[in-house]
């Protein structure tokens, strides 16, 4: 199975808003909506941030959501925050009943 | 609240087999699903497979014929055993618990770093 794609870096201004997309095909992303998002801080575990598409866990920010069209999901992120400032990885069920992860991207706030 | 923590030997020959537990505390293994994921040295994150607490299990079609992931449930823990290791096998080993959000990892573990080396 091939890792999703996911672009390798991105970068926003504090209050700025920003999309991280992950792109699958018909038989991960497109196919189930079991696609998550996790946030990782150098030296730490992910942290799950987004389950199920678009669903927030207990605890995480209202300024974090996401979304699917189609075989690619997107991350969002508004009112950037320095804390924001973190590796972001996307994780997709597959038709092999197993789970893929993308490739991860490197959020910068300027 | 749940709590995951790996152990085992930092550092493992190559062709030899690596070994890992997830001690789970603050609640039950007996629910949910448990996975081993890890991570290369400056690379991404790869699930490694899953197992629930009955004992059935999934795993990486990619490390298929390496890997045996087993579950005590008396102990509450997991466990994972890779075999055949090379320097390829290098990472940080992380277990988490999915299926209380969904399908999503949830409560994951600090991670241990595995070292394959002669």
């Amino acid at each position: 199975q091939s890792a999703l794609t996911q672009p390798a870096s991105v970068s926003g201004s504090p209050g700025q808003s920003i999309t991280i997309s992950c792109t699958g095909t018909s038989s991960d992303v497109g196919g189930y909506n079991y696609v998550s998002w996790y946030q990782q801080h150098p030296g730490k575990a992910p942290k799950l941030m987004i389950y199920d598409v678009s669903n927030r866990p207990s605890g995480v920010s209202n300024r974090f959501s996401g979304s699917k069209s189609g075989n690619t999901a997107s991350l969002t992120i508004s009112g950037l925050q320095a804390e924001d400032e973190a590796d972001y990885y996307c994780s997709s069920y597959t038709s092999s009943s197993s789970w893929v992860f993308g490739g991860g991207t490197k959020l910068t706030v300027l | 609240q749940v709590q995951l923590q790996e152990s085992g030997p930092g550092l493992v020959k190559p062709s030899e087999t690596l070994s890992l537990t997830c001690t789970v505390s603050g609640g039950s293994i007996s629910s949910y699903y448990w996975s081993w994921i890890r991570q290369p040295p400056g690379k991404g994150l790869e699930w490694i497979g899953y197992i629930y607490y009955s004992g059935s299990t999934n795993y990486n079609p990619s490390l298929k014929s390496r890997v045996t992931i087993s579950v005590d449930t008396s102990k509450n823990q997991f466990s994972l055993k890779l075999s055949s290791v090379t320097a390829a096998d290098t990472a940080v080993y992380y277990c988490a618990r999915e299926g209380y959000y969904g399908s999503a990892k949830d409560v994951w573990g600090k991670g241990t770093t595995v070292t394959v080396s002669s």
